[in-house]
């Protein structure tokens, strides 16, 4: 069955610790992304890339960074940078054609402790 | 700037009833619209979606209509089911009238409907 995996599901870090979240698809989806959820902020866009070995940075991109080494793969890394990151983050993909938009992971909920 | 916005935070309805979903937008260039249904701790998942060269898309108990002159689009969903409730999200694109791109979000509409 394709899909995207997130891991983990929870994560809890300490205040000044780097993160990385893992997000893998077997869709062969071209595009990635990265959102966050915030309550009563709906999703916003951290970084999305349209190809391997390229991304560009989203609405919020500020103390995250990512890499696109692999179609297959598209992690995100939380640095001490970003003040407020406890959140829901979420990953997904697009082919780029079709009505169906993305394909979401099931999300990783950071915790900051 | 809130490009999509989704103004009810959350709709209260009664099984077997109508519920609808309202989304505006202020980007006169989006051309794709999209509904995702989000349950807790869960991703979001596609519901239907529209064109902008169509007014309405009509999928089972779902319908999308997009009145563009106003900026706006609707989710009915008849007749209403406990297993609807759940938070939906209205996304917006430009992208040529295809789902390639990224999408901007609103902020989600938290939909109970009471058996």
């Amino acid at each position: 069955d394709g899909g995207i995996t997130q891991s983990p599901k929870y994560l809890f870090r300490k205040e000044g610790q780097n993160v990385t979240l893992s997000c893998e698809q077997n869709l062969n989806h071209d595009a990635m992304y990265w959102y966050r959820q915030d309550p009563g902020q709906g999703l916003r866009l951290i970084y999305y890339s349209q190809i391997v070995n390229d991304f560009q940075k989203g609405d919020i991109a500020e103390g995250y960074s990512v890499s696109r080494e692999k179609k297959e793969s598209f992690p995100l890394t939380v640095t001490s940078a970003q003040k407020n990151p406890t959140a829901f983050y979420l990953c997904a993909s697009s082919e780029g054609t079709g009505p169906y938009g993305y394909t979401f992971g099931s999300g990783t909920r950071l915790t900051v402790v | 700037d809130q490009q999509v916005k989704q103004n009810s935070p959350s709709l209260s309805v009664q099984e077997g009833r109508i519920s609808i979903l309202n989304c505006d937008y202020t980007n006169s260039m989006f051309d794709y619209f999209l509904w995702y249904k989000k349950y807790p701790a869960e991703g979001p998942t596609f519901l239907i979606s529209i064109s902008s060269i169509k007014d309405k898309n009509e999928d089972g108990r779902f319908t999308v209509f997009l009145n563009k002159s106003a900026k706006h689009l609707s989710l009915h969903i008849v007749p209403s089911q406990p297993g609807d409730s759940a938070v939906y999200f209205c996304a917006a694109s430009n992208a040529g009238g295809t789902s390639y791109g990224k999408l901007t979000f609103g902020q989600g509409t938290i939909l109970t409907v009471h058996p």
